[in-house]
């Protein structure tokens, strides 16, 4: 039973534009959640967090938002760079980070020139 | 800084041998973790550990096993290697959720 979901596995975008990709959870225990981007053949680089107490972060152009009744939260990439391109991880985690990470299974993004 | 280093980078196996992934971090992570990446699966994980001398199992912990004896490492062990354990393996660090994880750059491990 996978408790994080990225239900697009792509999504594209053009240079300039707002990225806006999405996550879904299941676990009510999850106190933190985390966007991470990866590029082929490299370790995840962490992006933003957010607790569970909050419903907006923001971070240069990035901003994530939880929407906790509905167990959804967002990415949003504003304005969207041809170096956004990458596949990006949700992840949740309880214990504030000690239990290690659920993960989603992703969304390549592609910025379209 | 060197962050989290793992080695290998590659590996393959031969069907029932055991081998030793090794990560290593020098930010004075209490949290670390391992996590295996599969095609189509996201990664998941393996084990992880809050502190020395303190592990415990994750989503998929069958054929791993582990030990945290100092703070900087966390080696990851294979007893008896099998095709199933093909994938890309990754080892993280941590002070805490509002720092994220920090990421190896991975070992990819082939058991023919």
């Amino acid at each position: 039973d996978q408790q994080v979901k990225q239900n697009s596995p792509s999504l594209s975008v053009q240079e300039g534009r707002i990225s806006i990709l999405n996550c879904d959870y299941t676990n009510s225990m999850f106190d933190y959640f985390l966007w991470y981007k990866k590029y082929p053949a490299e370790g995840p680089t962490f992006l933003i967090s957010i607790s569970s107490i909050k419903d907006k972060n923001e971070d240069g152009r990035f901003t994530v938002f939880l929407n906790k009744s509905a167990k959804h939260l967002s990415l949003h990439i504003v304005p969207s760079q041809p170096g956004d391109s990458a596949v990006y991880f949700c992840a949740a985690t309880t214990g504030g980070g000690a239990d290690g990470l659920t993960f989603g299974k992703g969304t390549h993004l592609i910025i379209q020139p | 800084n060197a962050g989290v280093t793992q080695t290998p980078k590659f590996q393959v196996l031969k069907t029932g041998q055991s081998m030793t992934l090794q990560c290593a971090q020098d930010m004075n992570h209490e949290y670390m973790s391992w996590y295996r990446q599969d095609p189509g699966m996201g990664l998941r994980l393996i084990h992880y550990s809050v502190g020395a001398g303190i592990t415990d199992q994750g989503e998929v912990p069958n054929g791993y096993n582990v030990s945290r004896s100092t703070t900087e490492d966390f080696p990851l062990r294979l007893l008896s290697a099998a095709p199933s354990q093909t994938s890309v393996y990754f080892c993280a660090s941590s002070y805490g959720h509002l720092y994220g994880y920090t990421f190896g750059s991975g070992t990819r491990l082939t058991v023919v």
